[in-house]
């Protein structure tokens, strides 16, 4: 089965600066690459997907990156606010659409005022 | 957008009691629906697939016989934990997909908080 691995475990930003997760997959029939925030106590949101005909997305502050050849995909968040402290999720997934959905281990982002 | 819901958000049982979760997909039919579970501190793990109208797929090492799933309907999927034990304290979150054909996207509940005592 699919394995995902992501680093680092937890990151500290200073506001302003930006802020790198590292994820790599291990299945390579899987196509569709997603990134959660999540809050305490709350469910996962969609923060950005990126799928495998394309090596990189970007929408304002967050951009994610994908190397299928490397098996691996990186979420950006430039010019970090208070309120981009959270729990940051990476999954992959085959592209059917009801394939089920391994998630990476979990960055918790701190960033600093 | 498409919206999950669950329901109760919040249950504390005595251990040995079985707790029922209900999870519901309020605007579009999820012929699909995922379980997870997430402890403290941790990543969600994927418990089992339920399917309308035929058996779950469980996950390696999740007992099916403790984890009842029942996808009755286009919209409805419960999650049964029976005999509950303190070690099944945990946060329970359904996910089901949603969107144009290929591109479906998971659409998560709000989380059910477990606690046995």
């Amino acid at each position: 089965g699919e394995n995902v691995e992501q680093h680092p475990s937890t990151l500290s930003v200073q506001e302003g600066d930006s802020a790198v997760i590292k994820c790599t997959y291990s299945d390579s029939a899987s196509n569709y690459f997603p990134w959660y925030k999540q809050e305490l106590g709350k469910r996962p949101q969609l923060i950005i997907d990126i799928r495998s005909n394309v090596g990189e997305k970007k929408d304002q502050r967050i951009a994610v990156t994908l190397n299928k050849t490397a098996k691996h995909f990186s979420l950006h968040i430039t010019e970090t606010q208070p309120e981009d402290s959270a729990v940051y999720f990476c999954a992959a997934r085959g592209n059917f659409g009801n394939e089920k959905l391994t998630f990476g281990t979990g960055t918790r982002l701190t960033i600093i005022p | 957008g498409a919206v999950v819901s669950q329901h109760p958000s919040r249950v504390i049982c005595k251990s040995g009691t079985s707790v029922k979760i209900e999870c519901r997909s309020l605007d579009f039919q999820a012929t699909t629906m995922f379980w997870y579970r997430q402890f403290p501190k941790q990543s969600l793990m994927l418990m089992a697939t339920s399917n309308e109208g035929s058996k779950a797929t469980y996950e390696q090492g999740v007992e099916k016989d403790k984890f009842l799933i029942n996808h009755a309907s286009l919209t409805l999927s419960t999650l049964t934990v029976t005999s509950a034990h303190p070690e099944d304290s945990s946060f329970y979150i359904c996910s089901a997909p949603f969107g144009a054909s290929g591109y479906n996207e998971q659409f998560f509940g709000p989380g059910t908080r477990l606690t046995v005592l």
